[in-house]
């Protein structure tokens, strides 16, 4: 099956600076790669995705990127706000998702 | 709108209990999923139903009985558990068929169970 690691497992960024999520996949029939958001008591949300005939995805702050020859992609949040403290987890889908371990962001004020 | 709501939000319960998780999405998903989620760990794929049949059992103990009366609903009943049962049930739906392999699944608030 599919095994995804994620790095860091912490990040502790100054509000303002940019935060970087690491995500490597072993599938390389895996071809759908979403990012989830999870806040405090909440459920996970999707902030943005990726399939894998895209190299990069921009939404806002966020950006996306993968490099299916190396079999990784990350995630790249500019200008980070308090708001964005929380846990993120990637995930790699052939068949069903997979998710990596988390990756716990505080953006200190 | 992308809702899927679960009831309730909270549940505790002793080993003997039954009880069941309700789940609901009213965006025409065809797909429909269970996952348990320990504290400081991602979700765990227990179920998925597609087309309101089930698809996927990941090997999950029968003291959780899922089931689908509609294609908005998705049920998680509960009996015998233990107490390392507790944690945040998450129910998430997706769009088509239940492929499962490029679709966006959008997770409800989950059903925090604590199990004495």
């Amino acid at each position: 099956g599919e095994n995804v690691e994620q790095h860091p497992s912490t990040l502790s960024v100054q509000e303002g600076d940019s935060a970087v999520i690491k995500c490597t996949y072993s599938d390389s029939a895996s071809n759908y790669f979403p990012w989830y958001k999870q806040e405090l008591g909440k459920g996970p949300q999707l902030i943005i995705d990726i399939r894998s005939n895209v190299g990069e995805k921009k939404d806002q702050r966020i950006a996306v990127t993968l490099n299916k020859t190396a079999k990784h992609f990350s995630l790249h949040i500019t200008e980070t706000q308090p708001e964005d403290s929380a846990v993120y987890f990637c995930a790699a889908s052939n068949k069903r998702l997979s998710f990596g371990a988390g990756t716990t962001v505080t953006v200190r004020a | 709108d992308t809702e899927v709501t679960q009831t309730p939000k909270h549940l505790v319960m002793g080993m003997t209990n039954k009880k069941s998780l309700k789940c609901e999405q009213h965006m025409g998903h065809r797909a429909m999923y269970w996952y348990k989620q320990k504290a400081k760990k991602p979700p765990e794929l227990m179920f998925v139903y597609s087309y309101e049949k089930l698809s996927i059992n990941e090997s999950v103990p029968s003291r959780f009985s899922p089931e689908c009366p509609n294609s908005s609903l998705l049920n998680l009943h509960l009996h015998a558990l233990q107490p390392e049962d507790s944690a945040l049930y998450l129910c998430a739906s997706s769009p088509t068929s239940g492929g499962f392999h490029d679709e966006t699944q959008y997770f409800g608030p989950g059903t925090r169970l604590l199990v004495l």
